[in-house]
């Protein structure tokens, strides 16, 4: 079956323009996440949706960063304006279900491949 | 605050010896820990997770780690390296009480010799 994909893979941006990035969840995955991976760091959180709903965006770095899922499954990361800082690779990921800590449980969070942006 | 840390960025090992990644966490509450594997131009795949269960977690690929409280540590293990396993290692906590959101360490690649 089908895993995460994203695109597109690679981007280049100038200063300043405006970029969206996609990404094509597992089919039926209710739970999606973005993250932001700069060169030689760790995945950063950026934000998560439950189907439709953005249900956390503290992991926004400004404003200038936007991100929808309008029917619950492609979802889309729009970055306005873009600085040099913005350069990094945005990795999305899905899971199954919503775990949650007060339930106990856990859902396997599958990640796809990342686009790399460079903004120059 | 930091909640992960991964010490050493960079380790080597030859092939058939014991791999050794550390990872120590800082967490109010009891913590869910990830080891995940990223190899170049792919996405990062699950290798194992503790989840309040058993300490010893063993994962894929003959990976394995333990889950020490009193060292607030969560080491990947594998007894004998092979050339495949190289690749960058992440450690990750989730700590939300309501999400799965993951917070990563800054990763350690490892090399495996011949």
């Amino acid at each position: 079956g089908a895993g995460v994909s994203q695109s597109p893979r690679y981007k280049v941006a100038k200063r300043g323009q405006d970029v969206a990035l996609r990404c094509d969840p597992i089919s039926g995955h209710v739970s999606l996440f973005w993250y932001q991976q700069a060169l030689g760091q760790g995945p950063e959180f950026l934000t998560y949706f439950q189907n439709e709903a953005q249900l956390d965006k503290s992991g926004l770095p400004s404003d200038r960063f936007f991100a929808e899922r309008p029917e619950g499954s492609v979802s889309t990361l729009k970055i306005q304006r873009t600085q040099q800082e913005d350069s990094a690779v945005y990795l999305c990921a899905s899971s199954p279900g919503v775990g949650t800590r007060a339930r106990n449980s856990y859902n396997e969070q599958f990640f796809g491949p990342g686009t790399r942006l460079t903004v120059l | 605050a930091q909640s992960v840390t991964q010490l050493g960025s960079h380790v080597s090992v030859s092939e058939g010896a014991l791999v050794l990644l550390r990872c120590n966490y800082s967490s109010s509450v009891p913590p869910y820990l990830f080891w995940y594997v990223q190899y170049p131009n792919q996405g990062l795949q699950l290798l194992l997770k503790y989840t309040s269960a058993a300490t010893l977690v063993k994962g894929i690929n003959g990976f394995e780690a333990e889950f020490k409280k009193s060292e607030t540590s969560f080491h990947l293990t594998k007894p004998s390296a092979h050339m495949s396993d190289a690749a960058e290692y992440f450690c990750a906590v989730s700590l939300s009480y309501n999400t799965d959101k993951l917070i990563f360490g800054t990763g350690t690649r490892l090399q495996v010799f011949p």
